[in-house]
């Protein structure tokens, strides 16, 4: 079974920075993605790990840890527009696993 | 047509009816899915085809159907709608069913269910 765990909310101030955290425990593992998700919205793609380190893009960076099942989504220079949902999903088997997502509010 | 799309929108079903979820493609992507998504429980796995002519079962099937005949369309079929059906679901599309296979998703259909 797929196991992935991400907290539900969190609040940042605009500007700020706000990491996400995702922990997972999978029968097999090809990769891990986050999505951003604006309410009432399809959710969109925003980065890919599939080894340890960081992959930085532009004001977001995701960090895996393979051996410890542990993601991280950083977001910098908060802007209200990311207030949204964030989804951790990995690539188990092929087909992804989606985390219940963490819902970010920015407030000014 | 650019990406996904699906129809209806949105939908109001008596339990017990029947109805399908249309959803289209213009990418040649070969891989499609259905997922469903409730508060609390992010998105789950329906049903999933790797290529035309070939469908899987993925994490809640029961109670779904669905075809792919060819490339662009997959649609759900609800054989007899319940209650516990309703939730917003989404279709989503990706080039390939191996490694890296980044899903790109329609806007979502609102089915509600009384």
């Amino acid at each position: 079974g797929q196991n992935i765990d991400q907290p539900t909310e969190m609040t940042a101030t605009e500007g700020a920075i706000v990491q996400i955290n995702c922990t997972y425990q999978t029968s097999g593992f090809n990769g891990l993605f986050w999505y951003q998700q604006h309410a009432g919205e399809a959710p969109t793609f925003l980065s890919y790990n599939v080894l340890d380190g960081l992959e930085e893009k532009g004001r977001f960076s995701s960090f895996l840890s393979r051996s410890k099942g542990y993601s991280y989504l950083l977001l910098k220079e908060l802007q209200m527009k990311d207030s949204a949902s964030y989804l951790c999903a990995v690539d188990g088997d092929y087909k992804l696993s989606f985390g219940a997502g963490t819902t970010v509010t920015v407030r000014a | 047509i650019a990406g996904i799309t699906q129809a209806p929108t949105s939908q109001i079903l008596a339990a017990g009816r029947r109805m399908t979820l249309r959803c289209t493609q213009d990418m040649r992507h070969n891989a499609m899915y259905w997922y469903r998504q409730d508060l609390g429980l992010g998105l789950r796995l329906i049903h999933y085809s790797n290529t035309a002519g070939t469908t899987g079962k993925g994490e809640v099937p029961d109670g779904y159907s669905v075809s792919r005949a060819n490339t662009d369309d997959f649609p759900l079929t609800l054989a007899s709608a319940v209650p516990s059906q309703t939730s917003v679901y989404f279709c989503a599309s990706s080039a390939t069913s191996g490694a890296y296979n980044e899903q790109f998703f329609g806007p979502g259909t609102r089915l509600t269910v009384l």
